[in-house]
């Protein structure tokens, strides 16, 4: 089945203590990105990637890193988590052709 | 960058269709419209686009007017699944950190 996971779906953590969330597709897609989501302020874009080792910013990516070491995988990195990073993350894929995105079931993350 | 337009919420009976509008008065010749749905907080799901033609396919039918400033997302026949956000968003077709997903609408669908 087609799919894009993220794991963990639910995490608490507390401030500072650094933490990966992973994000994996099957679909060979070139995109990945991904996106925070707020209430009042909707779907933000953190960083996306075109293809392997191919990384940008996106809207709101302070405090945040990534890496595209394999197609496949655009895990999201925290080094030091701060409560502002409270929020619902969603990861999405997407072939370069066609702009139409498949996105994760999302990873809840509470910063304490 | 285009931007878009829609009712916050809206109201529908189960079985009657849904019509879903979009104001996108500034869209560009290289920019479709792009319609998804959340699900309460599930993951957005891609619906339907196009660029000026009418679009249809087993989810829904999009209708784009001939100047291009709005479109509506028809779903033929409401049931209570489609209760969710639905967003409408123009982008290039190729231009990925484009895709700003809005407020969307709250579509409520009612028995």
């Amino acid at each position: 089945e087609a799919q894009v996971t993220q794991n963990p779906r639910y995490l608490i953590t507390v401030t500072g203590k650094k933490l990966t969330v992973t994000c994996s597709q099957n679909m060979n897609h070139e995109y990945m990105s991904w996106y925070r989501q707020d209430p009042g302020l909707g779907l933000r874009q953190i960083y996306y990637s075109m293809n392997v080792e191919v990384t940008d910013k996106g809207d709101v990516p302070e405090g945040y890193k990534v890496s595209r070491k394999e197609k496949r995988n655009f895990p999201l990195i925290l080094e030091s988590p701060s409560p502002n990073q409270t929020s619902l993350y969603f990861c999405a894929s997407s072939l370069l052709a066609k702009n139409i995105q498949y996105f994760g079931a999302g990873t809840r993350l509470s910063v304490l | 960058d285009a931007k878009t337009t829609q009712p916050p919420s809206m109201d529908c009976a189960e079985g009657r269709a849904a019509n879903l509008p979009c104001n996108h008065s500034t869209i560009s010749g290289n920019e479709y419209v792009y319609w998804y749905r959340q699900i309460h907080s599930q993951g957005p799901q891609y619906i339907i686009h196009g660029l000026k033609n009418n679009e249809t396919n087993e989810m829904a039918s999009l209708i784009i007017t001939e100047d291009r400033k709005s479109s509506t997302l028809i779903l033929p026949h409401a049931t209570l699944r489609d209760t969710a956000v639905y967003y409408c968003i123009v982008s290039p077709e190729y231009n990925f950190n484009k895709f700003y997903f809005g407020s969307g609408t709250k579509l409520n669908v009612k028995p």
